[in-house]
C-alpha cells in the first residue's frame, strides 16, 4: 500500500462546479496534511494546509480532514478554467523531530471546460 | 527576495557523466530537501537535511550523493548519470506552513 494515494484522475468538470479532490493516507502518526497545485511546467506550489480534524475554508477552497479514516478531501467551489492543474496531496509526519518528512501522492489532474 | 532558487533549469547528461545540481534559499530555513519527479509519481524524496552539517537519505537515494555546504545551499550531485534518472528534480526548504519549491530542474540522460 502507498503510504498516500489520491483517487485516480483526470478529473474534468464544467467551469462554475465544485471539484472534489480526494486522499489516503496510511501512517496514523501524521501531523499535518497539505494540498498543492501544480500547472505544468511549474512548481509545486500551496494552496492549503490543515492540521485539525474537520473542514477549513480559504475563499473557494476547502480541506477536510478525518483523521479516523484517514482520509483528506480538497473542494474547489465555483471551477475556474485557472484551476486547471495537477493537484497534489502531500502528508507531513515529524517522526519525533523537529523537521520531518513530507510524502507526496501521485497526484490528480484537474480540467476545467467552458 | 528569491525563495529558492535552483540551478541549472535545464540540462542534458550522457549516460555516465556527472554533475551537480546546485540550491540556495536565502529564507534562513534549516530544513532543505531533494525530490524527483516522474509522470504519475507525484514527487518522491532523494535525500533531506535537518540542518547544516547533516543529510539523510530518503525514499530514492541510490545513484545521489548530496552536501549541504552551509545553511543556505544545498547541493545534489549524480557520479554517474543514468537514464533512470532522467527526470524533474525540485529543491525544497520547510517553513512552518509547508515546504517552498524551487523551479525545478529538467535533466535528460540520453
Amino acid at each position: 500500500q502507498k503510504e498516500v494515494e489520491q483517487n485516480s484522475g483526470p478529473l474534468s468538470v464544467p467551469e462554475g462546479a465544485i471539484a472534489s479532490l480526494n486522499c489516503t493516507y496510511s501512517d496514523r502518526g501524521s501531523q499535518s496534511f497539505f494540498w498543492y497545485r501544480q500547472y505544468s511546467g511549474k512548481s509545486p506550489e500551496l494552496i492549503m494546509f490543515i492540521y485539525s480534524n474537520g473542514d477549513k475554508e480559504d475563499g473557494r477552497f476547502t480541506a477536510q480532514l478525518n483523521r479516523a479514516s484517514q482520509y483528506i478531501s480538497l473542494l474547489i467551489r465555483d471551477s475556474k478554467l485557472s484551476d486547471s492543474a495537477t493537484y497534489l496531496c502531500a502528508v507531513h509526519n515529524a517522526g519525533g523531530t523537529s523537521y520531518g518528512k513530507l510524502t507526496f501522492g501521485q497526484g490528480t489532474i484537474l480540467t476545467v471546460h467552458p | 527576495n528569491a525563495g529558492v532558487t535552483q540551478t541549472p533549469k535545464f540540462q542534458v547528461l550522457k549516460t555516465g557523466q556527472s554533475m551537480t545540481l546546485q540550491c540556495a534559499q536565502d529564507m534562513n530555513h534549516n530544513s532543505m530537501y531533494w525530490y524527483r519527479q516522474d509522470p504519475g509519481m507525484g514527487l518522491r524524496l532523494i535525500y533531506y537535511s535537518a540542518s547544516e552539517g547533516t543529510t539523510d537519505k530518503g525514499e530514492v537515494p541510490n545513484g545521489y550523493n548530496v552536501s549541504r555546504l552551509n545553511k543556505r545551499e544545498f547541493s545534489l550531485r549524480l557520479e554517474s548519470a543514468a537514464p533512470s534518472q532522467t527526470s524533474v528534480y525540485f529543491c525544497a526548504s520547510k517553513q512552518s506552513g509547508g515546504y517552498t519549491f524551487g523551479s525545478g530542474t529538467r535533466l535528460t540522460v540520453v
